[in-house]
């Protein structure tokens, strides 16, 4: 049974570029949340999607946007890269409309450094 | 923003004690509670989740949530070298919705 798979694993780009992080949840989970996680912090809550739509945001701008697929993949899509959007980023799943009874189940990651 | 606090550490203890880590958190209405493991360059791992006040016990692992003192805390046993890690503290409520709110987590070391 796969876990949350997401690629790439690593990512290095250039200020003012941009990037799409991808995520595939959990065989069986329906929902994508992404949390961005800089060092030494605690995950912050970037955006949740279900039913292939944003169905709650975080305090993040709107370089940062997402898409849910069909499958319950999901893109993150980051436009013009600053320095400080260097990060783990999590992707977590999880099902449906209670998805805290379980608990969120989180990727690998996808760490992005911004140079 | 509602908080969630936790002490950074780092909290040594010697292979075999009682880890204890604490978390406290700002929102009343906080429902959901969760504990993460996350070693050094990896993703947080759920440990256990509990939602009433008391103690919930999975293993060496028990967490205890005291709703009136607004605290939910982590007890290992036994610990051994392999639980070194960071261990964060995850709180959800009605006004949070579906995110889940983050502390920055303790660090743990156990020697040997």
């Amino acid at each position: 049974d796969a876990g949350v798979t997401q690629s790439p694993t690593h990512l290095i780009k250039t200020r003012g570029q941009q990037v799409t992080l991808r995520c595939s949840p959990k065989s069986g989970h329906d929902t994508v949340s992404w949390y961005q996680q800089a060092l030494g912090q605690g995950p912050q809550f970037i955006f949740q999607y279900y039913e292939e739509e944003e169905r709650q945001r975080g305090n993040f701008p709107d370089r940062f946007s997402g898409h849910q697929f069909p499958n319950y993949s999901s893109e993150l899509n980051v436009n013009a890269l600053l320095l400080g959007d260097s990060a783990l980023y999590l992707c977590a799943s999880s099902s449906g409309e209670n998805p805290w009874s379980y608990g969120y189940t989180f990727g690998s990651g996808t760490r992005l450094t911004v140079v | 923003q509602k908080e969630v606090e936790q002490n950074s550490g780092p909290l040594s203890v010697p292979e075999g004690a009682i880890a204890s880590l604490n978390c406290t958190y700002s929102d009343r209405v906080s429902q959901s509670f969760f504990w993460y493991r996350q070693y050094s360059g990896k993703s947080p791992e759920l440990i256990m989740s509990i939602y009433s006040n008391g103690d919930k016990e999975d293993g060496r692992f028990t967490a205890q949530l005291n709703k009136a003192s607004q605290y939910v805390s982590l007890l290992i046993r036994d610990s051994q070298p392999s639980d070194s890690a960071t261990y964060l503290c995850a709180v959800n409520s009605v006004y949070s919705g579906y995110a889940l709110n983050f502390g920055k987590g303790t660090s743990l070391l156990v020697t040997p």
